[in-house]
């Protein structure tokens, strides 16, 4: 399986803030998906990223509050831009891996005050 | 709309106990259906997964059978231990490569 990492692993930032988080694997895929996991709750799907082209989102999430950019097959990075305290979530990248298999990051941890 | 429902918990069951959580799922046609965990402070990790009818995923002591009949894939153990403390979500995949995931069902098992 791949191996994900994710940058920062938590932070706390204040509202009206914007905070990129790093999502790297050490292989290439085409398609890289971000989950949001609200306190107490499962994860929801944020979006869809594939390389080169722009990312798919789900209801109730937009480019300009979440905006996503896949530079290349390894990498992708997800803002939570003009954050408030409803942000605060646990952030996860994922891809899929053999066998239909998805593979999580650790996650980032934002606490936004 | 596509949707997984898991028991609500959380589930307390002393060490050795027998162990179901109920899942189950409405998709249109045959999705592949998972097991995730999530142990305190660490992050997500896959547990099982059947990719078609009548599969049975196991892992770590864990089983999960997919019956398409009743749409389910309820997962069991035959005995626990503290250290399976943790949060167990179900998942599927219909297709679209992105998981649908349950509301997560907290496991709690005690000494």
């Amino acid at each position: 399986s791949a191996v994900i990492s994710q940058k920062p692993s938590r932070d706390i930032c204040q509202r009206g803030t914007s905070l990129t988080i790093q999502c790297q694997v050490d292989s290439q895929v085409t398609m890289m998906f971000w989950y949001r996991q609200q306190p107490g709750q499962s994860l929801t799907l944020i979006a869809t990223a594939n390389q080169g082209s722009e990312a798919t989102y789900e209801s109730g999430f937009v480019i300009d509050k979440f905006p996503i950019s896949r530079p290349n097959l390894t990498f992708s990075t997800l803002t939570v831009s003009n954050m408030s305290p409803e942000d605060s979530s646990i952030y996860l990248c994922s891809i899929q891996g053999g066998g239909e298999t998805q593979y999580f990051g650790p996650g980032t941890r934002l606490l936004v005050l | 709309g596509d949707s997984v429902t898991q028991m609500e918990g959380p589930v307390t069951l002393s060490e050795e106990a027998f162990l179901t959580i109920n899942c189950t799922y409405t998709a249109t046609g045959y999705p592949s259906l998972f097991w995730y965990v999530q142990y305190p402070g660490e992050g997500l990790q896959l547990l099982l997964k059947a990719t078609k009818a009548d599969d049975k995923g196991s892992n770590k002591g864990f089983e999960a059978t997919y019956r398409k009949e009743t749409t389910s894939f309820h997962l069991e153990k035959g005995s626990v231990q503290v250290s399976d403390s943790a949060v167990y979500f179900c998942a599927m995949d219909t297709g679209r490569r992105a998981l649908t995931f349950g509301s997560g069902t907290r496991l709690q098992v005690q000494p």
